[in-house]
């Protein structure tokens, strides 16, 4: 399977705990977004990574949430402190480039559930 | 910023039913528009896009035209199958990478 790779498919945390996303990008994309999916909702832009480059993380919270794309291996949306309210899916999407019309290609997400 | 609206769901229609979702957008410069499909505990599958006004994306008997004048891009299926059921996306792509999206309207299509 050469698309985007996300693991786990489930993840269920207590409240304080920390969550790690993982997220393989599709053979020979070098560009990682990751969405935040809340219930009934559409997917919000969270951040946007190159190889070892945040570019843009305007829609990701301030506190508890990073991310990081490696020279090697995937990249890591980390999630400390976790609240009921980070209950949600997120997706990673990947793409050769950043131009407006190459389309984004999603993984499967990541269901993650705060007890 | 950019902003996606579309139709509220749900939708059910029976199979062979034609298909219309509306979807609207607001957006600066001359963005690409798309429709994802998300079916039941997967991702999302881009099903179309349009990279310029007047274009017509296609695929698996879905169309979509990219109306610049009315700031709009509604999905459409002449004959809709059990097998279309799932959520939709209408999402706008700008002059930068971040994809802004409708909140989903979820079709259901009886036998």
């Amino acid at each position: 399977n050469a698309g985007v790779m996300q693991n786990p498919r489930h993840l269920v945390r207590r409240r304080g705990q920390e969550a790690r996303l993982r997220c393989s990008p599709m053979k020979g994309h070098s560009h990682v977004y990751w969405y935040r999916q809340l219930p009934e909702e559409g997917l919000k832009f969270m951040v946007y990574l190159q190889k070892e480059n945040i570019i843009d993380e305007s829609g990701m919270p301030k506190e508890r949430f990073s991310a990081e794309f490696p020279k090697e291996g995937p990249s890591i949306l980390r999630i400390q402190q976790v609240v009921r309210g980070d209950s949600a899916a997120y997706f990673c999407a990947s793409s050769r480039d950043s131009e407006s019309n190459q389309p984004q290609h999603f993984g499967d997400g990541t269901r993650l559930s705060i007890l | 910023g950019n902003s996606v609206t579309q139709m509220e769901g749900p939708v059910t229609l029976s199979e062979e039913a034609f298909l219309t979702i509306n979807c609207t957008y607001t957006a600066t410069g001359y963005p690409s528009l798309f429709w994802y499909v998300q079916y039941p505990g997967e991702g999302l599958q881009l099903l179309l896009k349009a990279t310029k006004a007047d274009d017509k994306g296609s695929n698996k008997g879905f169309e979509a035209t990219y109306r610049k004048e009315t700031t709009s891009f509604h999905l459409e299926k002449g004959s809709v199958q059990v097998s279309d059921s799932a959520v939709y996306f209408c999402a706008v792509g700008g002059s930068n990478y971040k994809l802004t999206f409708g909140k989903g309207t979820l079709l259901t299509v009886n036998p």
